[in-house]
């Protein structure tokens, strides 16, 4: 089964500072999904990420997905408190067959602090 | 438009009660799935659906339920509560984006379930 590995575990940035989150995956990345969690709340999708080398934005966040599909990186430039939750990355399995399954990383706790 | 809906939201039970979580979606989505989050683990697969009539089990699923009566709803079921499933449980109703070959979930608030 697909195991997926964030780094780091947690996160705490000064506002206005930069970070990267990482996601590794066992096997090859077929659809990668980064979601958002606010503490108390469900995950409010960020974006998907599908052909290696893949790059979106949106407002100050980042995602990428290397070129062998076995990573993703989630940038965020210039922090804001807003930006505070905690940050999952996502995996389907290849194709159509993934029926909706989702194998998730532990998840990063980013705080940033005014 | 409400997505997914999910009842309750907070839940207290004692030890060998038995509960229904309820999860509908008005998206008339194909698959349905039932997560739980516990600190430091993510979200883990409970059970699935990939239709009316059709479950599946996920990676977590002893001591849980489901049936998929409609395409609306997909309902959780505890049978007899332990304190190792105090968590957060998430429902999620997906759909194929056919052109692509991946699925795009759209997931519930969640409810929070303690077992004492």
């Amino acid at each position: 089964s697909q195991e997926l590995e964030q780094s780091p575990q947690s996160l705490i940035v000064q506002e206005g500072k930069n970070l990267t989150i990482n996601c590794t995956s066992s096997k090859t990345l077929y659809g990668l999904y980064w979601y958002k969690q606010k503490y108390g709340e469900g995950l409010i999708f960020l974006m998907m990420l599908q052909k290696g080398g893949e790059e979106k934005s949106h407002e100050k966040i980042t995602a990428k997905l290397d070129e062998k599909k076995q990573q993703s990186s989630l940038h965020i430039t210039a922090s804001q408190p807003s930006h505070a939750g905690i940050y999952l990355c996502g995996a389907g399995n290849a194709g159509g067959t993934s029926y909706g399954k989702l194998t998730f990383g532990q998840g990063t706790i980013l705080t940033v602090h005014p | 438009n409400a997505g997914v809906t999910q009842t309750p939201k907070f839940q207290v039970l004692k030890t060998g009660q038995s509960m229904t979580l309820q999860c509908a979606q008005d998206m008339n989505h194909e698959y349905m799935s039932w997560y739980r989050q516990d600190p430091g683990m993510g979200l883990r697969l409970i059970h699935y659906s990939v239709g009316a009539g059709i479950t599946d089990q996920g990676e977590v699923p002893n001591g849980y339920n489901v049936s998929r009566s409609t395409t609306e709803d997909f309902p959780l079921r505890l049978l007899s509560a332990a304190p190792s499933q105090t968590s957060v449980y998430f429902c999620a109703s997906s759909y194929l984006i056919r052109d692509r070959g991946v699925t795009e979930a759209f997931f519930g608030q969640g409810t929070r379930l303690t077992v004492v």
